[in-house]
C-alpha cells in the first residue's frame, strides 16, 4: 500500500523560506519510473500544480513559480523535500504531495495523495 | 500560460446525471485526469487518461473526450458525490501540468 505524508511548519513569516517534507512508503523513490508531485490549494480556491520530481532527479516546475521552487529527494530516507523561497501571505494553502503513477507509455497521474498540510503565511 | 476551463458549479437532484466539462486547447493531444475533492480530505483520482476508471471507483463515474473538451459524467448522482471536481492535464509541450479551476457539484 502506497502512502505519503507531508510534514513541516504550519506557520511561516513573510519573506521566509518554506521547507516541506514528503515521507513516502510502499514504493521506492529510486525505482525506475517513480515520481512525486507537489500540489497546493489555497483556502476556498483551486488546486495548483507546483512541481514534480522523477526517480532520476529530473524535475519539472510550474512556470509561474519556477524561480521560487526547488524539489529534491533523499532516497535513503524515501523522502521528497519541497523548498519555496520568499513566502507571502498569498502562499497560504494546504500543500499536498502525491505519488506519480505511470503506465507503459509514460502517461502519468497522481494517485494516491497525502493528507496535506496547511501552511499559513503571516507575521 | 496554459489554462483549463471548468464551470464553477453544477447542480443536480439525486438520481440524475451530472456532467462536468473541462476545456483546453491541448486536450486533443493530451489526456485529462479527474480528481474528486471533499472538504478536509485528500483528493481522489476518479478518471485517468480521459476515460479509464481506477479500481474502487463506482461505475457511475465515466469520462469522455471530444476535441478540446473532456467531460466527467456521473450517472445516478448520490448525496455522497457532492464535492469539488478538478480536471488536470499537461500543456502541449508536456513540460508542466495544469489543473482546471474546479467545479462544485451540488446535489440538491
Amino acid at each position: 500500500q502506497i502512502t505519503l505524508k507531508e510534514s513541516g511548519p504550519t506557520l511561516v513569516k513573510p519573506t521566509q523560506t518554506l521547507t516541506l517534507t514528503c515521507t513516502c512508503s510502499g514504493f521506492s523513490l529510486s525505482a525506475t519510473g517513480e515520481g512525486v508531485g507537489w500540489i497546493r490549494q489555497p483556502p476556498g480556491r483551486a488546486l495548483e500544480w507546483l512541481a514534480l520530481i522523477y526517480w532520476d532527479d529530473d524535475t519539472r516546475y510550474s512556470p509561474s513559480l519556477r524561480s521560487r521552487l526547488a524539489v529534491t529527494q533523499d532516497t535513503s530516507k524515501n523522502q521528497v523535500v519541497l523548498t519555496m523561497t520568499n513566502m507571502d501571505p498569498v502562499d497560504t494553502a494546504t500543500y499536498y504531495c502525491a505519488h506519480r503513477r505511470v503506465d507503459s507509455n509514460g502517461y502519468y497521474w497522481f494517485d494516491p495523495w497525502g493528507q496535506g498540510t496547511l501552511v499559513t503565511v503571516s507575521s | 500560460s496554459y489554462e483549463l476551463t471548468q464551470p464553477p458549479s453544477v447542480s443536480v437532484s439525486p438520481g440524475q446525471t451530472a456532467r462536468i466539462t473541462c476545456s483546453g486547447d491541448a486536450l486533443p493531444n493530451q489526456y485529462a485526469y479527474w480528481y474528486q475533492v471533499k472538504p478536509g480530505q485528500a483528493p481522489v483520482l476518479v478518471i485517468y487518461k480521459d476515460t479509464e476508471r481506477p479500481s474502487g471507483i463506482p461505475e457511475r463515474f465515466s469520462g469522455s473526450s471530444s476535441g478540446t473538451t473532456v467531460t466527467l459524467t456521473i450517472i445516478g448522482v448520490q448525496a455522497g458525490d457532492e464535492a469539488d471536481y478538478y480536471c488536470r492535464s499537461a500543456d502541449s509541450s508536456v513540460t508542466y501540468d495544469v489543473f482546471g479551476g474546479g467545479t462544485k457539484l451540488s446535489v440538491l
